[in-house]
């Protein structure tokens, strides 16, 4: 198996702009979560779905963060309009369930100009 | 509300030396228990996990953590550590029978010659 594909690896906007960043899970987990990673506030859980539903999504900063996930093979986060503050390193993790190990991405190291 | 705390910021220990990385939590119900490290530029990797059973769990790399319930403590240990070892390590938790995992702020140990 590929791994958790995340695209894409690098992202560098500037303020105001739409940012879409991409996931594709491994093949047959039921489990996927965004994470976001900085500096200041380590490793972040923005949001996770189950099954393709989202169930909790209390990590997501604000109005400005959306995430999807249209079938089990695909996920995105959005963010519009992009702030520098935004700048950090995105990664999704899927797993096969509750205690199952997370497997990550490479992250999408995401830079707001 | 779970969460992780991860007393130390930066553990700087030389070669061969035993390294010892804490971990506390707080949740009101059980909990299963993940250590993850991430080397540079990269995901993190689940090292070891703690669902049920036995207190003492075994990783990869030589690594163990144990478990102390009165303690809610989840401390990472190695007897004897390797340059290799240089990397951040995150301790995790999350309530049996939910789907989210929340991580500490991850220690950075690095291992000098």
């Amino acid at each position: 198996d590929a791994g958790v594909i995340q695209s894409p690896r690098h992202e560098v906007t500037e303020m105001g702009q739409e940012v879409t960043l991409r996931c594709k899970p491994i093949s047959g987990h039921n489990s996927l979560f965004w994470y976001r990673q900085t500096m200041m506030r380590g490793l972040e859980l923005l949001i996770y779905f189950n099954n393709n539903v989202p169930i909790d999504d209390s990590g997501m900063p604000e109005d400005r963060f959306s995430a999807k996930m249209p079938n089990a093979s695909f996920s995105t986060l959005k963010i519009q309009p992009s702030e520098p503050r935004d700048s950090a390193v995105y990664f999704c993790a899927s797993s096969s369930g509750k205690g199952e190990k997370l497997f990550f991405g490479s992250g999408t190291q995401l830079s707001v100009l | 509300a779970q969460s992780v705390t991860q007393l130390d910021s930066q553990v700087p220990v030389f070669e061969e030396a035993p390294v010892e990385l804490r971990c506390n939590y707080s949740s009101s119900v059980s909990v299963y228990l993940f250590w993850y490290v991430q080397y540079p530029n990269q995901g993190l990797q689940l090292l070891l996990k703690y669902l049920s059973g036995s207190t003492l769990v075994k990783g990869i790399n030589g690594f163990e953590a144990e478990f102390n319930k009165s303690q809610t403590s989840f401390h990472l240990r190695k007897p004897s550590v390797h340059i290799s070892d240089t990397a951040e390590y995150f301790c995790a938790v999350n309530d049996v029978g939910q789907g989210n995992l929340i991580f500490g702020k991850g220690t950075k140990l690095s291992v000098k010659p």
